[in-house]
């Protein structure tokens, strides 16, 4: 079956960088795209961007230039957000989802905490 | 303009039917999708394309469209359908966007 698993939650002091990992597994990881969706506390839904696993190549979404980077390693099926230079307001879950016209399958969610 | 308008709260009477709705231009070129989330929870696919369910998702979701905007219909609503709602779809660049969200409120 169709699983995306994230790494764990993350708690990280302003300035500092994070790397969140989501492990694909259940299917052919090149078939299909990755996004990264955000979501502060009480929040909705953000759309962050997504990647192409064939070519590598990343589309970030306005508001998610500069700091955010995603990347991948298709020998193990996983892509990764790299978050630098955080900030307060980085604080959210972040989500992985599978697809292209619409995210069928979904990580369990990133809680990454940035404070003093 | 690049975005989705829903709703911020809706309720239901248990076994009655709800229409969540969500605005925005983007929805004149392209289907929007449905995403149910309960607290604590991942997003959970419900409706894409014209009116297409992911399996396993009960037949009382439905999905429809009409000029700019997209609705979720909800059939017989159930206690376990209380969770926010998001719709979904693309800008003129392409690039996803999710509405606001709406609460499902089940009475």
């Amino acid at each position: 079956q169709v699983q995306l698993v994230q790494s764990g939650s993350e708690l990280k002091k302003p300035g500092a960088s994070v790397k969140v990992s989501c492990k694909a597994s259940g299917y052919t990881f090149t078939s299909y795209a990755m996004n990264w969706v955000r979501q502060a506390p009480g929040q909705g839904l953000e759309w962050m961007g997504w990647i192409n696993t064939n070519t590598g190549n990343p589309t970030y979404a306005q508001g998610f230039t500069g700091r955010f980077v995603f990347s991948l390693d298709t020998s193990v099926s996983t892509a990764y957000l790299q978050i630098s230079s955080l900030k307060a307001e980085d604080t959210a879950v972040y989500y992985c989802a599978r697809g292209s016209s619409n995210f069928d399958y979904w990580g369990q969610g990133t809680l990454v905490t940035v404070s003093s | 303009s690049s975005e989705l308008t829903q709703d911020p709260a809706v309720s239901v009477a248990l076994g009655q039917t709800v229409r969540i709705t969500c605005q925005g231009d983007s929805l004149r070129s392209y289907y929007a999708s449905w995403y149910q989330q309960k607290p604590g929870q991942a997003p959970v696919l419900v409706i894409y394309g014209k009116n297409n369910r992911p399996s396993g998702i009960p037949d009382r979701f439905s999905g429809s469209s009409s000029g700019n905007t997209a609705s979720l219909t909800i059939t017989g609503a159930q206690a376990e359908d209380e969770a926010d709602y998001y719709c979904n779809s693309r800008d003129s660049s392409g690039n996803h966007l999710f509405g606001g969200g709406t609460k499902l409120t089940v009475l």
